[in-house]
């Protein structure tokens, strides 16, 4: 099995709003992984976690606000967002971090549109 | 820099072999991957081939490999329409971070 479940699959929020995206997987990987992708554009990382502790943050503008309760779920907190910020919001995970262990399983995204 | 290169587009005819090419930017890079995306969906794990290896095949996916002038391919052999994606390749970076670098995407069409 090397499903990552991502929820919800749409989102539509306004400016002002609080959200959450959830990404959650059981195949026993300890680094988590989000991105951000614009459409027909590459995705871009925007955090890493590894055993639960941020280990990358891209310089991220802090309305987005990652957290790991656990091993199994990665939650990205939404705050303030721009419309700029509307994109395919995909979670991944991997066995760790380094070679061979880091072959990343991409959850189906959520779709973000901020009004 | 850290621009990995995809041309943009490929058209092929059903049942004709597809080849999507990429070059890397790192030379050091341990493994290189292949994914693929559909509209609206995540990205899904094609294969991944291990820097000191020349060729991999799976099934109708073949990956060559020439590290010396740092550029990947993946062959399908006898495409079909449900093959129609885009196609990332991506090289693990080998300074500490590990992070992937995504090439900028193949959109593969197949036509009946």
């Amino acid at each position: 099995d090397t499903e990552v479940t991502q929820t919800p699959k749409h989102l539509v929020m306004g400016m002002t709003n609080k959200k959450s995206l959830k990404c959650e997987q059981h195949m026993g990987h300890r680094a988590m992984y989000w991105y951000k992708q614009k459409a027909k554009k590459p995705p871009e990382l925007m955090f890493v976690y590894s055993y639960e502790k941020l280990s990358i943050n891209e310089s991220v503008p802090s309305r987005f606000s990652p957290e790991c309760p656990n091993s199994s779920l990665l939650n990205l907190h939404l705050h303030a967002l721009q419309p700029e910020d509307s994109a395919l919001y995909l979670c991944a995970s991997s066995l760790g971090q380094g070679p061979p262990k880091n072959i990343q399983y991409f959850g189906a995204g959520t779709r973000l549109s901020v009004l | 820099g850290e621009d990995v290169e995809q041309s943009l587009f490929l058209s092929v005819r059903e049942g004709d072999s597809s080849v999507i090419n990429c070059t890397y930017t790192d030379s050091s890079s341990t493994y290189l991957y292949w994914y693929k995306q559909e509209p609206g969906a995540g990205l899904q794990l094609l294969t991944y081939i291990f820097s000191n290896m020349d060729m991999k095949q799976d099934q109708r996916l073949t990956v060559l490999l020439n590290k010396k002038d740092k550029h990947l391919s993946l062959r399908i052999a006898d495409t079909q329409t449900g093959d129609s994606a885009i196609y990332f390749c991506a090289e693990s970076i080998t300074t500490g971070t590990y992070k992937y670098i995504f090439g900028t995407g193949t959109r593969l069409k197949v036509l009946a």
